[in-house]
């Protein structure tokens, strides 16, 4: 069966550090990734999506950026942090194109920016 | 983009129906309902691919009205377990943007 790891679990970080946050998907082959955010209370914001090795479309202009090194590999980063870049954060896999397929959720990093 | 739910929040006695609506100002190709619980992911519940089509999934059925660009969420005899935030989700090719979404409180 498939699976999806996301680490770490909580995250702590001072302005201006920088960040990387990973995402793995077992059990199955050229998955769609997609990175949300969710701050306290509100929605879930997609932030980047995948659909393969090196194709990344972002879906919000901000500090942060993402990468696909390796099928099954997601990677968030950020040069510098902000405060308002705190939040939940949420990979997502799908066996296909995201509309007509279901998503697949990580347990989340939950990233506090002090 | 992003579909707007309603209501916003509603609190329920176990074993009382709920309705939660979902519309959106584009046209939907496919409606996704998932459900959050407190400081976890979540959860997916159903997907609506056609216009018409009625899911169901235990006591949590729902509708797809594509000419109005609406679904609709129903809670029947609801549980405590059903308390969290429902989101639908909609989006097209690779996009995807999920709802406003709806707390939901089962109380004894």
């Amino acid at each position: 069966s498939q699976t999806i790891h996301q680490w770490p679990a909580t995250l702590v970080q001072p302005v201006g550090s920088p960040l990387s946050l990973e995402c793995t998907v077992e059990g199955t082959s050229n998955p769609n990734l997609y990175w949300y955010r969710q701050a306290a209370g509100r929605g879930l914001q997609l932030l980047f999506y995948s659909v393969g090795i090196g194709q990344i479309s972002s879906e919000v202009p901000q500090n942060l950026s993402a990468s696909r090194p390796q099928d099954r590999q997601f990677i968030l980063s950020s040069k510098k942090l902000l405060l308002s870049d705190s939040g939940f954060y949420l990979c997502a896999w799908s066996p296909g194109q995201g509309y007509n397929q279901p998503q697949h959720f990580g347990d989340g990093t939950r990233l506090s920016i002090l | 983009q992003q579909p707007v739910q309603s209501p916003q929040a509603v609190i329920l006695r176990e074993g009382e129906d709920a309705v939660i609506n979902c519309s959106s100002s584009k046209a939907l190709y496919s409606v996704h309902w998932y459900r959050q619980k407190h400081g976890e992911a979540p959860v997916f519940l159903m997907i609506l691919l056609k216009g018409g089509e009625q899911k169901g999934h235990e006591k949590i059925s729902a509708s797809f009205n594509e000419k109005k660009q609406q679904s609709s969420l129903y809670l029947t005899a609801s549980q405590l377990s059903y308390s969290g935030t429902y989101f639908c989700g909609t989006g097209r090719g690779n996009q995807f943007y999920f709802g406003t979404g709806t707390s939901l409180t089962v109380i004894p």
